[in-house]
């Protein structure tokens, strides 16, 4: 069984402040992370997937670096709004074909 | 809006009952994927059909029988289901088998109760 952890479980920050979350996995056999948000009563969307030792990836605000000798992926959010609100999934995959999926990161960000 | 469209979005059946959920995506992905996903727990993944033949079947009860019947639809049969069975199933989809280096495309899922 593999064990995808994410930290912290859930999080509340004000709108403005930049936070980041953390992504554990097998360092052994990885072949790919993914990061996706998943808004409440919406399907999960996809942010990145980082395959490389040291990949950094961005979109908007939000960024991410991996770190696959360690088994280690942080995701941030810089200046956070109210619409971040989700929970953010992280997937591990050690083959090509299947995803084992962290329990996600709960962001509230208020006004 | 979604790309991947699952219907319907909440059932409620007895135990003894057949039914089916059905998810559809006109993306040209040659990957679906069925997932399983308890409240506060992960997305479990059921199924995957690649080319529309089941290439992993990650040990899951009889009660749920997969099938595509083309590229762009994958439906998922049930019956006889337990109450643990009550979940929410996602529908995914990629663009090509055997590479998990593509994201992955949900639909919004289908909630299920079982009475």
């Amino acid at each position: 069984i593999l064990n995808v952890e994410q930290s912290p479980q859930s999080l509340h920050v004000q709108e403005g402040d930049s936070t980041n979350f953390t992504c554990s996995f097998p360092s052994s056999n990885f072949y790919a992370l993914h990061w996706y948000r998943w808004e409440t009563a919406k399907s999960p969307e996809a942010l990145f997937v980082m395959t490389l030792n040291g990949d950094e990836k961005k979109k908007g605000r939000i960024s991410a670096t991996l770190n696959t000798k360690e088994g280690y992926s942080y995701l941030y959010i810089k200046g956070s709004q109210p619409e971040d609100s989700a929970t953010y999934l992280c997937a591990f995959s050690g083959t090509a074909s299947k995803l084992t999926f962290g329990t996600g990161t709960r962001l509230q960000v208020t006004l | 809006d979604t790309e991947v469209t699952q219907t319907p979005k909440h059932l409620v059946m007895g135990m003894t009952n057949k039914k089916s959920l059905k998810c559809e995506q006109h993306m040209g992905h040659r990957a679906m994927y069925w997932y399983k996903q308890k409240a506060k727990k992960p997305p479990e993944l059921m199924f995957v059909y690649s080319y529309e033949k089941l290439s992993i079947n990650e040990s899951v009860p009889s009660r749920f029988s997969p099938e595509c019947p083309n590229s762009s639809l994958l439906n998922l049969h049930l019956h006889a289901l337990q109450p643990e069975d009550s979940a929410l199933y996602l529908c995914a989809s990629s663009q090509d088998p055997g590479n998990s280096n593509q994201p992955q495309h949900f639909g919004d899922g289908t909630r299920l109760s079982i009475l």
